[in-house]
């Protein structure tokens, strides 16, 4: 029962390189999110996702982009990596809109960039 | 602005110490509250849902609490697998029948034996 796959783990990247973040699920889920966790804050909303095709902003979505090709599979890209964006990504998803429905969280990348 | 403050920031307990944990919010028109717990390295794990004040909620030595404005993680003779950081999260709404959810910065919890 896998939940939340994030890849890679760890990452390590040079300011202005560019990469993608993977997210899978295999809960049939249609909400999924990506977030952004640092030191001493509160994990912030990147992006997220209510079905395949359909996206929208969260909280902090500038530096990044989304799509949702498949029910499955949310990546997150990085375009111009700058150390600001030096975090851990979570990814998360959960059945239904329902406010009452728990979101389940993958185990992160930590992605340092210098 | 809705906010989610969970207090005390960090907190050393010694194995069998009763303490509790606490998260305030001031997001209108709460729609639920959930308690996560997060080991290091890893993401958070849901613990609890609580749906409306009154409301409490157990699992082994935790027990969650809700009132109108704020909740309480009570951990009754933790042990040192207790040691993480909780956190705490309200939904909000954020339009078209959705919900985001806010979070507090945490509490991290050390249970020395």
């Amino acid at each position: 029962n896998a939940g939340v796959t994030q890849t890679p783990k760890f990452r390590i990247l040079k300011i202005g390189q560019s990469m993608t973040l993977q997210c899978a699920q295999d809960m049939n889920h249609n909400y999924m999110y990506w977030y952004r966790q640092d030191p001493g804050m509160g994990l912030k909303l990147i992006y997220y996702s209510v079905g395949a095709g359909i996206t929208d902003k969260g909280e902090v979505p500038n530096g990044y982009n989304v799509s949702r090709s498949t029910t499955e599979d949310f990546p997150l890209r990085l375009e111009l990596a700058a150390p600001s964006q030096t975090s851990v990504y979570f990814c998360a998803s959960t059945r239904t809109r329902d406010s009452y429905q728990p979101q389940h969280f993958g185990d992160g990348t930590r992605l340092s960039i210098l | 602005e809705d906010q989610v403050t969970q207090s005390p920031e960090a907190l050393r307990l010694q194995e069998g110490e009763s303490s509790s944990l606490n998260c305030s919010y001031t997001v209108s028109g709460l729609r639920g509250l959930f308690w996560y717990r997060q080991d290091p390295g890893k993401g958070p794990e849901f613990l609890f849902t609580l749906y409306s004040a009154g409301e409490e909620k157990e699992k082994e030595r935790l027990k969650a609490t809700l009132t109108k404005k704020e909740s309480f993680l009570h951990i009754t003779a933790p042990k040192p697998e207790d040691s993480a950081t909780y956190l705490c999260a309200a939904p909000r709404y954020s339009g078209a029948g959705s919900y985001q959810l806010t979070f507090g910065k945490g509490t991290k919890l050390s249970v020395i034996p």
